[in-house]
């Protein structure tokens, strides 16, 4: 199985800041990730889908980049409804797997 | 307006069975591969299940395999997540997702709690 491992576990910070949530798979995967944001009681949201394309919606703050282990979602604007748990779901091979989760919390 | 309406969730014993829906409609069901992904109280995200557009495939975590089983009715526009020997770490919101690995559209879940 394919790990993917995802930093930090969790943050805090305040509305403005830039915010980079980092996702470093086991394997080499492409760019076969995709990042999600999930509130509380919530259907969980795709943000970005192929490591760096925005999901149509979705506001220009966030971004993707990467590809092969390394890959990293930026916020670059904290706004108060970002605040969330991120996941990184990696879709190269079976079992599709999601990191632990990035928890961004209010400073 | 594209939706996914799960149903089906609830209290069941240790060994039981349970058998989970999922309504689509919006959008042109049959086209999609479609999955089932949970999470557990506390948890995170974990993937269980896919199927593909005519359900001749479909894929498995291991910790399901032989106990869950994936279907849909194209017909109905309808996913379904039938689920026998149920064991408390299957506790969970259940959620029904548009794709086979990377997942546009969501329910809003529905819970499963394994207990005696």
């Amino acid at each position: 199985d394919i790990q993917m491992t995802q930093s930090p576990s969790s943050l805090s910070a305040s509305v403005g800041d830039r915010v980079t949530i980092t996702c470093r798979a086991s394997q080499g995967i492409r760019n076969d990730l995709g990042w999600y944001q999930h509130k509380p009681g919530k259907a969980p949201k795709r943000l970005i889908y192929a490591a760096s394309s925005l999901q149509s919606g979705v506001p220009s703050r966030f971004s993707g980049s990467g590809s092969g282990t390394e890959f990293t979602l930026t916020i670059s604007s904290l706004q108060p409804e970002d605040f969330a748990t991120y996941y990184c779901l990696q879709h190269n091979s079976y079992p599709r797997t999601f990191g632990q989760g990035t928890t961004v919390e209010i400073k | 307006e594209v939706q996914l309406v799960e149903s089906g969730g609830g209290l069941v014993q240790p060994g039981g069975s349970l058998r989970l829906s999922c309504a689509a409609s919006g959008f042109t069901f049959s086209s999609y591969w479609m999955s089932w992904v949970r999470q557990a109280p506390g948890k995170g995200l974990e993937w269980v299940a896919n199927i593909n557009q005519d359900g001749s495939e479909k894929n498995y975590v291991d910790s399901v395999k032989g106990r869950f089983t994936i279907s849909r009715d194209n017909a109905k526009n309808s996913l379904y997540l039938q689920m026998n020997s149920l064991r408390a770490e299957d506790t969970a919101v259940y959620y029904c997702t548009r794709g086979g690995g990377t997942f546009d559209i969501w329910g809003q879940g529905t819970m499963v709690t394994v207990s005696s």
